[in-house]
């Protein structure tokens, strides 16, 4: 079966340190793969996705990039943390040419 | 792109009573339309979903409806109880690389 990890579960960073976020999912080929940030009692909001090795799509400009170096792996950076970029940061991946979402068990992110 | 309108925002039910959250779509090109329910602090998990071929799906004490010419879809929960209790987000889909846009939430309570 599928599963999807994601790592750290919490952070607490500084302002102006950097990030990286990683997500691994197994038992799958080819997944799409997301990343959304969610701010406190705030909807999902979507920062990138990709639907193959070195293919990032960007769908908010901000400090933050992502990278995809293998067909599972799901990379979320940041050069420096900036006070909002605080969030619950949740990775998610579906099957080729498949709608369900799944999502990872985030990682709540404290910039201070 | 496409924009996703959620109603209410939150939503107090007495237990046993029925809850009904409403979204809006954009995009007539939308074709997949998922529910989610997050838990305080848990990813978000996929309750039901409607495709855009069917007017109507029920699984238990939840059922969603979709209405295509208004662009509309509802998640309707009967009989509800306290562990209902969760932020709901709606979502439309459309796309070769399935991106999702989700809705802003609920925050659906039942009281005991």
């Amino acid at each position: 079966s599928q599963t999807i990890h994601q790592w750290p579960a919490t952070l607490v960073q500084p302002v102006g340190s950097p990030l990286s976020l990683e997500c691994t999912v197994e038992g799958t080929s080819n997944p799409n793969l997301y990343w959304y940030r969610q701010a406190a009692g705030r909807g999902l909001q979507l920062l990138f996705y990709s639907v193959g090795i070195g293919q990032i799509s960007s769908e908010v400009p901000q400090n933050l990039s992502a990278s995809r170096p293998q067909d599972r792996q799901f990379i979320l950076s940041s050069k420096k943390l900036l006070l909002s970029d605080s969030g619950f940061y949740l990775c998610a991946w579906t099957a080729p040419s498949q709608n369900i979402q799944y999502f990872g068990a985030g990682t709540r992110l404290s910039v201070l | 792109g496409e924009n996703v309108e959620q109603h209410p925002s939150t939503l107090s039910v007495q237990e046993g009573d029925s809850a009904v959250i409403k979204c809006t779509y954009s995009d007539s090109a939308s074709n997949y339309f998922p529910w989610y329910k997050q838990e305080l602090g848990k990813r978000p998990q996929l309750i039901i979903d409607i495709r855009s071929n069917v007017g109507e799906k029920k699984d238990q004490r939840i059922a969603v409806t979709l209405n295509k010419t208004a662009k509309h879809f509802s998640l309707h929960i009967t009989e509800t109880q306290p562990e209902d209790s969760a932020v709901y987000f709606c979502a439309a889909s459309y796309g070769g690389y399935q991106k999702v846009t989700f809705g802003t939430g609920t925050k659906l309570q039942v009281i005991p």
